[in-house]
């Protein structure tokens, strides 16, 4: 079982709107900042969104991220075929020394 | 542009060691700002933090492997290294090695981590 929260699918038609949560039940979230990678099954994850809400160099402005309390929330406009993958929040825990990821959520475009 | 290079045997028996090797390209694991970590996948299954070794060779390890991991660097030929002992079918899996970044933000007074460079992934499956 995960420490952080995902919903297992979500999914939109393209140029849809869809958005995933994470949330950490006993606070890992609300005491360090999220991440959130994109993994093609079988490939290695793509850091999508770092710090909460920061977009790294090269990724498209159509992911967004967000935070409040102890959850964080990925947002996706304008979904495009090639988004269809599994999407992965993920918080550094300090008492752990270690990363805490969450289950996975995974966008299907329909 | 810092790059990982995964080698290691892609078949391991049961009971046996699982060797692992990351190659670090285009930058040093001795700088400080960063955490060498590995990561395995199970099959269908969402990320798992498996330890991680720092630029001053502190090594850090999930409470459920630490028993049979260790990671170690060797700092004259840039890599960094997973063994994992006595393994059994559950440890069958994707495994990628990944840089941990650590910086500070000033405005919010807090530091903020993530993994920005992964390797490709090596597929380890156990069986005899």
């Amino acid at each position: 079982q995960s420490v952080l929260t995902q919903p297992p699918s979500a999914s939109g038609t393209p140029g849809q709107r869809v958005t995933m949560s994470c949330s950490g039940g006993n606070s890992k979230v609300g005491s360090n900042s999220v991440n959130w990678y994109q993994q093609v099954p079988g490939m290695a994850p793509k850091l999508l969104i770092y710090r909460n809400t920061q977009r790294p160099s090269g990724v498209p402005d159509r992911f967004s991220g967000s935070r409040s309390g102890t959850s964080a929330s990925l947002a996706i406009t304008g979904l495009q075929s090639e988004d269809e993958a599994d999407y992965y929040c993920a918080a550094w825990d300090d008492s752990l020394n270690g990363w805490v990821f969450g289950g996975g959520t995974k966008v299907t475009v329909l | 542009q810092l790059q990982l290079h995964q080698s290691g045997p892609g078949l391991v028996k049961p009971s046996e060691t699982l060797s692992l090797t990351c190659t670090v390209s285009g930058g040093s694991i001795s700088n400080n700002n960063y955490l060498w970590g590995w990561i395995r996948q199970a099959p269908g299954k969402g990320l798992e933090w498996i330890g991680g070794i720092s630029s001053s060779g502190n090594t850090y390890y999930s409470p459920s492997l630490k028993s049979r991991a260790t990671i170690s660097a060797d700092t004259s030929k840039n890599v960094f290294s997973l063994r994992l002992e006595s393994v059994t079918a559950a440890d069958t899996g994707l495994y990628f090695c990944a840089r941990r970044v650590r910086g500070w933000y000033s405005n919010g007074g807090f530091y903020y981590y993530y993994m920005d460079v992964w390797g490709k992934g090596t597929t380890v499956s156990v069986s005899s």
